[in-house]
């Protein structure tokens, strides 16, 4: 049973350009989250979807960041017109359905993102 | 507002020895912990979880302690070994199910 993938690993963009971070959650799994880590820091939540649905976006800029899990297909973090700052670590996680309240979240290896 | 925190930002221990890593929290709310492991480059690994009607759990070599009326959860890490070395957070979760993570201490084993 394979783990929550993220694809790419490494991303290389220059400012201004387009950033599109992929994740596939664990076979079963049906809510995807979005971390975003920045260099010697924890992660911060940015996005919590469930299929086809924003369940919470508080952590999410308002404005070049996007999110979406469809109903077929992996979860997209895209981040429009990318500046230095959005450099980090984005981390995907996947949890089951829920179950007696526990949501142990399974993390996928991250994409780190540098934009030069 | 709500933050979860740890006190130290290192820690080395000696190899065999028993480590103990802290943490803090502050928003009373919250219902379920979890302390998870990050190697360099990697995504963090679950370790250990507890839910707040406990106040110890136990898994191997692994001990989670939650006084929640310090809003205080430890991690103990018995006979440390060179590949505990990493960086290890607490969390929690809330009803609205997203995490909230510490900032991370590093733990350093000495061979």
């Amino acid at each position: 049973n394979a783990g929550v993938m993220q694809n790419p690993r490494h991303l290389v963009r220059r400012r201004g350009q387009e950033a599109r971070l992929r994740c596939s959650p664990m076979k079963g799994h049906s809510h995807v989250y979005w971390y975003r880590q920045l260099p010697e820091e924890g992660l911060k939540f940015m996005v919590y979807l469930q299929k086809e649905n924003i369940i919470d976006e508080s952590g999410m800029p308002k404005e070049r960041f996007s999110a979406e899990f469809p109903k077929e297909g992996p979860s997209i973090l895209r981040i429009q017109q990318v500046v230095r700052g959005d450099s980090a670590a984005y981390f995907c996680a996947s949890s089951p359905p829920f179950s007696g309240g526990d949501n142990e979240q399974f993390f996928g290896p991250g994409t780190r993102l540098t934009v030069l | 507002g709500e933050n979860v925190g740890l006190h130290l930002p290192t820690l080395s221990v000696q190899e065999g020895d028993n480590s103990i890593i802290n943490c803090a929290y502050s928003n009373s709310a919250s219902d379920y912990f979890i302390w998870y492991k990050q190697e360099s480059g990697k995504g963090p690994q679950f370790i250990i979880d507890i839910r707040s009607n406990m106040d110890k759990r136990q898994g191997q070599r692994v001990t989670v302690l939650l006084n929640k009326t310090v809003k205080h959860l430890s991690l103990q890490i018995a006979a440390t070994q060179p590949g505990d070395s990493a960086v290890y957070f607490c969390a929690e979760n809330s009803a609205n199910s997203k995490l909230t993570f510490g900032k991370g201490i590093t733990l350093s084993v000495r061979p």
